[in-house]
């Protein structure tokens, strides 16, 4: 059975740096077509895509994010983790982390994580 | 970036009808790698159908999807009471930035 769970700070201040962690079981990330995507969604609002990381550490990211996100994995913890730069009040949103496979979509979630930016 | 444009907006429907929801790419989705997926209120997104017209693990036969290249639909063809909640089409694969549409939610009448 696919685990995946969301852990991190529910409250950040501006300009802060925000650490999500992604601890998950059932799956290793060191076999090859597993992949580990995180996905936001502000409240209210629709699902947005943030960054993946695959098997092979190949990383992805958001355009529009990609000089404030960082992605990594530790294999050896079963974990992924996400960082987001100088946080600001519009990044409030829950935060989702999903597996993938190759050639298929996000189909196991976590709960999510909701993040709150405000001084 | 290929935009995906979800329509319509909401959808009120009685139990029993059929809900034919559309997304719109801006570009040619490659290898029709579009998903469908369903989130209800306070819990994650649930994958429907994958690859525009394969039904995940799971799911009843009243939800099917369809279309190639720009235009897809997800059907569901007989609404029940707990089919309410807002649905997302997501392009996914090999070239990123992966994007979701905008969603279309059901209210049941």
């Amino acid at each position: 059975q696919v685990t995946l769970k969301e852990s991190g700070p529910a409250l950040v201040k501006p300009t802060q740096t925000l650490t999500l962690t992604c601890t998950f079981s059932g799956f290793s990330l060191s076999t090859t077509t597993m992949r580990v995507s995180w996905i936001r969604q502000p409240p209210g609002k629709a699902l947005e895509w943030l960054a993946r990381i695959d098997w092979d550490d190949d990383k992805f990211y958001r355009p529009s994010l990609k000089t404030r996100l960082t992605i990594s994995k530790d294999t050896s913890k079963n974990q992924v983790v996400l960082t987001m730069s100088n946080m600001d009040p519009v990044d409030t949103a829950t935060y989702y982390c999903a597996r993938e496979r190759l050639g298929v979509p996000p189909e196991d979630w976590g709960q999510g994580t909701p993040v709150t930016v405000s001084s | 970036e290929i935009v995906l444009t979800q329509s319509p907006g909401t959808l009120s429907l009685s139990p029993g009808e059929r809900a034919t929801l559309s997304c719109r790419a801006s570009q040619s989705v490659p290898n029709n790698y579009l998903a469908w997926f369903q989130q209800k209120p306070g819990q994650a997104p649930r994958l429907l159908i994958q690859r525009a017209s394969s039904r995940a693990t799971g799911i009843p036969d009243r939800f099917s999807g369809s279309g190639s290249g720009t235009d897809f639909t997800l059907t569901i063809s007989r609404l029940e009471p707990e089919d309410l909640g807002v649905y997302y089409c997501h392009l996914y694969g090999t070239a990123p930035p992966f994007t979701f549409g905008g969603g279309t939610k059901v209210e049941i009448k």
